[in-house]
Order: structure tokens, then sequence, then C-alpha cells
């Protein structure tokens, strides 16, 4: 079956500081990945996505890069903001199997001035 | 446009009680989910519809929840009788169409007492 293993948290950084939160992953497949973020009180919000090997996801300062060989999408920032404190989900869609997102725990990241 | 709509915000209620939450998706996307998410980890797929039909519900404990969405629109999601395990946020989410990005309402938070 899929499944997606993400380092566990809480992670806490100071400002300005580089991020990384690994997420690694088991497909059947070949999936699609995703990086959703949940600011405290708020839903799940698609931060970014990645639909083939190699492909590099990017929006609002976070990077992933697709990487087959290791069956990995780690999500990277290279400096943090208070204002990034929220929680973190990795995910994939299996797209041999519908559109059902498979989701990592998440990983909490708190960002201190 | 109008986000996912998902009512209540929160719920408590006793064990063996009956509930319902209710779930209005963006206009004019096809496919309805219903995730559960317990405190601390990723949301887990319950139900997933395409239009009024279910397309994967093997997640769903169906000996007391059940889920329905009679006119392609709308869903609600029902728990008869609720056990203390079934404390946690009910995620909505809504898609455009297989492979489209699932955006998510601000869920419900149910605590059994």
């Amino acid at each position: 079956g899929n499944s997606v293993t993400q380092m566990e948290g809480p992670v806490t950084l100071s400002e300005e500081a580089f991020l990384t939160i690994n997420c690694t992953y088991t497909a059947t497949g070949y999936p699609s990945l995703f990086w959703y973020v949940q600011y405290p009180g708020e839903g799940l919000q698609l931060l970014l996505k990645a639909t083939k090997a190699d492909d590099k996801g990017s929006n609002k300062g976070f990077e992933a890069t697709y990487r087959k060989e290791t069956t990995s999408f780690h999500l990277e920032k290279g400096s943090v903001q208070v204002s990034d404190s929220a929680v973190y989900f990795c995910a994939l869609i299996d797209n041999n199997a519908g559109n059902m997102l498979t989701f990592g725990g998440g990983t909490r990241l708190m960002v201190k001035p | 446009e109008a986000g996912v709509a998902q009512s209540p915000r929160y719920k408590i209620i006793e064990k063996r009680q009956s509930v319902a939450f209710w779930c209005n998706p963006i206009s004019g996307h096809a496919t309805l989910y219903w995730y559960q998410q317990i405190l601390g980890q990723g949301p887990k797929l319950l139900i997933q519809f395409q239009n009024n039909g279910v397309v994967d519900d093997s997640q769903l404990p169906k000996d007391r929840f059940s889920a329905e969405r009679l006119k392609g629109v709308d869903s609600t999601l029902k728990i008869q009788p609720a056990k203390l395990e079934d404390s946690a946020v009910y995620l909505c989410a809504s898609s455009a169409a297989a492979h489209s990005p699932l955006h998510f309402g601000n869920g419900t938070r149910l605590t059994v007492t």
C-alpha cells in the first residue's frame, strides 16, 4: 500500500533560520507529491506540489524536489518567519488509484522571534 | 470563489449519542471527500464521492459511520453511536476532477465524552 513518513516534530527554529522537513514515501505506482500546511485554527491549504520525478514545487519561499531515486520530497525554506509557524503535512496521490490523498503524520514548526 | 463550508465548527456529545456533520463543497466540484484527523496525526480518508456515487469507503467504519451525497452537491457524515475514540476533527474536501488539487474546509472538531 501507499504510505508517507515525515520527521517528527516539533521543529523549533529562530527567525531567519534554514528549514528542512524530511518526507519519504512508499507507493505502488507513480505518485504525485504534495505539501499541505495547517495554520492554527484553519483548514489544510495546499502549499506546493510536484507531479513527476525531478520536478520542483515552490511557493511562498518553500521548495521541495521530487526525488524518485530516494523516494523523498523534503520541504525546505532558506529563511523562516514567525508567520510560518504551522503544521506541515506531506502527502501523495497514487495516479493509478484514483484521487485518494494519503497523508503523513504532520510536522509542527514553531518559529521564535 | 467561496471555499468548502462545514458545520458545525465544534460539537461535544456523550458516548453512544449520534451526531451529524454537513459539508458544502466548492461549486462545480464533482469529487467530495471526508477525512478524519485525530489529534497529532495526519488526516485519514473515510469516504470519497464522485458526484453522488461512492468511489472509496474502504476505511469507513460502516457499523457506526454513514455518509451520503444525495444530489451530488452537499454531503452529510453521521456517527451513530459515537465512541470515545471518534474524538477528532472531521475534514471535508472537494476537487474539480481526478488529480486536481483538493480544497479543504476548516473542519468540525468533535469531542466525545
